[in-house]
């Protein structure tokens, strides 16, 4: 079944430890987002990728960085994981050109640095 | 560019109750419209979405919107709401040309009362 992943579901993690989120999708879509979604319910779009090789920045600004060595997958990276991380973060794919099938995504890993 | 807005942030209502949750978009150009949902820890699930043609879609869960060029809403509505509604919900639109980045209002909570 075509789905997206995201690893792990919940994370709770010391401040300055060096962390990655996974996000794979098995749709073969070209596009990848990546969301930070405060208590306050809001998302807000920090990285997207239109497929292998690139990498943009979104709307907010972040202290991640992410990659997209291989179409299906499009991990976050923080180096030096701070309290001001913590925060639900959803992984999205979606067709290339094709803005009338939307987004699917991903169930989310919710971050909590201490 | 174009942006959603979504005036509730909140709205509570009565077990079998009718619910509308109210959206308006801007945008100076043809766009797609849709309604995802989100139920408690978990990630974003299409409800519906408008892409052409009549303008009261149906979608999952007895859910239907009305797309209202002249008014730029996109409402959604259920006839009769059940304690499994509760969950946030998000309006969004893309561009129906060009790069297909969704943009989202900032949600509705919805609370079904028993």
């Amino acid at each position: 079944e075509a789905d997206i992943y995201q690893t792990p579901r919940y994370l709770v993690i010391g401040t300055g430890k060096k962390i990655t989120l996974e996000c794979s999708q098995t749709m073969g879509h070209d596009k990848m987002y990546w969301y930070q979604q405060d208590p306050g319910m809001e998302l807000h779009l920090i990285h997207y990728s239109y497929g292998v090789n690139s990498t943009e920045k979104g709307d907010l600004s972040s202290e991640s960085t992410v990659s997209r060595i291989r179409t299906e997958h499009f991990p976050l990276t923080l180096e030096s994981a701070r309290p001001s991380h913590t925060s639900q973060y959803l992984c999205a794919s979606s067709e290339l050109g094709q803005g009338s099938y939307g987004y699917t995504f991903g169930s989310g890993t919710r971050l909590t640095v201490v | 560019a174009q942006s959603v807005t979504q005036l509730d942030s909140q709205v509570p209502v009565f077990e079998e109750a009718p619910v509308e949750l109210r959206c308006n978009y801007s945008s100076s150009v043809s766009v797609y419209l849709f309604w995802y949902v989100q139920y408690p820890n978990q990630g974003l699930q299409l409800l519906l979405k408008y892409l052409s043609g009549s303008t009261l879609v149906k979608g999952i869960n007895g859910f239907e919107a009305e797309f209202n060029k002249s008014q730029t809403s996109f409402h959604l509505r259920k006839p009769s709401v059940h304690i499994s509604d509760t969950a946030e919900y998000f309006c969004a639109v893309s561009k129906q040309t060009g790069a297909n980045n969704l943009f989202f209002g900032t949600g509705t909570r919805l609370t079904v009362i028993p």
